[in-house]
């Protein structure tokens, strides 16, 4: 079974604070995303990668980085953490696919609740 | 991406079919149709997908209408560990592109 494992389940950082969340995969993945979730907004794409050290913006990249060093880990940064990142962080990954018939499923970790006072 | 309208909440009986509709009138001819769910406090978990024809494995059946504007998940025989919110979303298979998520429904299956 694919696994995406996540550092931290709960996690409470003060404002102004470096965050670092850790994702791993153990399915050699090439595609890695980081999603927030908030209530009412469904799912938001911070950032994405497929392949190391490759990275693209999703839809709310602000005050976020990444960092892809290694195919099996993604990491999502903030650089100084606010009050309007306490959020649900997901990390998912997926293989890239070929063609019309590509399977395009994602697995994803059991998230990170970070709360920033 | 095309655009997916979903039912906020639906309620279910445990043991009946629980039917999720979705509408994607925009839909062009090379988006899939995927689904997924989220059970409370774990990650979304990838369900079922589909282009034109149905679909079905071991945990629903996906049915997309002929003109492809809409299609219906249905979980045959439901339980109240299939309590969950069900996202309908549809897109391109395309390598290094991520998935949207919308609000989608929130199913209710109760004793």
């Amino acid at each position: 079974d694919v696994k995406v494992t996540q550092s931290s389940r709960y996690l409470v950082k003060r404002t102004g604070e470096k965050v670092f969340l850790e994702c791993v995969q153990d399915m050699d993945h090439e595609n890695m995303f980081w999603y927030r979730q908030d209530p009412g907004l469904g799912l938001r794409l911070i950032y994405f990668s497929y392949d190391v050290k490759m990275k693209e913006k999703g839809d709310i990249p602000e005050g976020y980085s990444v960092s892809r060093e290694k195919k099996e880990r993604f990491s999502l940064i903030l650089e100084s953490a606010s009050t309007n990142q306490t959020s649900m962080y997901l990390c998912a990954s997926s293989f890239p696919g070929s063609g019309r018939e590509t399977n395009y499923e994602q697995y994803f970790g059991p998230g990170t609740r970070l709360t920033v006072t | 991406d095309a655009k997916t309208t979903q039912p906020p909440s639906m309620d279910c009986a445990e043991g009946r079919a629980a039917n999720l509709p979705c509408n994607h009138s925009t839909i062009s001819g090379n988006e899939y149709v995927y689904w997924y769910r989220q059970i409370h406090s774990q990650g979304p978990q990838y369900i079922i997908h589909g282009l034109k024809n149905n679909e079905t494995n071991e945990m629903a059946s996906l049915i997309i209408t002929e003109d492809r504007k809409s299609s219906t998940l249905i979980l045959p025989h439901a339980t109240l560990r299939d309590t969950a919110v069900y996202y309908c979303i549809v897109r391109v298979a395309q390598a290094g592109t991520a998935l949207i998520f919308g609000k989608g429904t929130t199913l209710s299956v109760s004793s």
